[in-house]
């Protein structure tokens, strides 16, 4: 079975540091990784994903992931944080043949200026 | 823009009494999703239609239904809602069913129940 554990439930930065949301998956067979992020009162909207090739993964609005086999990681991180960035950011994984996403409880990124 | 539209954004039920709520898509995508997302935690997946074939979640409750009646729209209904269905419905939609397809989602409609 699936799942994922996204470490740390509330992640606060400064505005210009580094982000840093951690996702750690479980997956039998090679997994398909996705990085959502959700703003107040919207829907999931899609970051990034990994599927395969390259394992560093770069998407929208400045954020990158690195897909580490080794260490069944896939952490989200963007170089300098925005007060825009402040949003519920959710990792997800779908194995090879399943037919559904399954997300973790999600890291709530704060920006202080 | 091609988009998935939920509506309505918001809605308020009474214990018990009835609701749908509608998802519209102007993507053409052949799958589309209902997902319930409670507060601060992950959505969770109800169910899925790829066209017209229904894929219920083995721990959806029974009192979850959908229908399709064409490609453009779904809708959830609850048959009698209780005060722990109380949620963030969000629908999504997919070109194919797994595989790396993207899903896209709706704004959501928020459920309270009285």
């Amino acid at each position: 079975a699936q799942s994922v554990t996204q470490l740390g439930s509330h992640v606060s930065v400064s505005e210009g540091a580094l982000v840093l949301l951690r996702c750690n998956y479980s997956s039998s067979v090679p997994p398909y990784l996705f990085w959502y992020v959700q703003y107040p009162n919207q829907g999931l909207q899609l970051l990034l994903k990994y599927t395969t090739g390259a394992t560093l993964v770069k998407g929208i609005n400045g954020f990158e992931a690195e897909f580490k086999k080794s260490e069944t990681s896939f952490h989200l991180t963007k170089p300098s944080a925005h007060m825009s960035d402040a949003a519920e950011y959710f990792c997800a994984v779908m194995s090879q043949g399943a037919q559904k996403l399954v997300f973790g409880q999600g890291t709530r990124l704060t920006i202080n200026p | 823009d091609a988009m998935v539209i939920q509506n309505p954004r918001y809605q308020v039920t009474q214990f018990g009494k009835p609701v749908t709520l509608s998802c519209s898509q102007t993507l053409n995508h052949n799958v589309m999703y209902w997902y319930q997302q409670k507060s601060s935690q992950a959505p969770k997946l109800l169910f899925h239609y790829y066209d017209k074939d229904f894929n219920n979640e083995a721990d959806t409750p029974d009192n979850f239904q959908s229908r399709r009646p064409n490609t453009s729209f779904c809708f959830l209904d609850i048959r009698s809602p209780g005060l722990g269905d109380a949620a963030m419905y969000l629908c999504a939609t997919s070109r194919r069913a797994g595989y790396t397809d993207t899903q896209y989602f709706g704004p959501g409609t928020r459920l309270t129940v009285l």
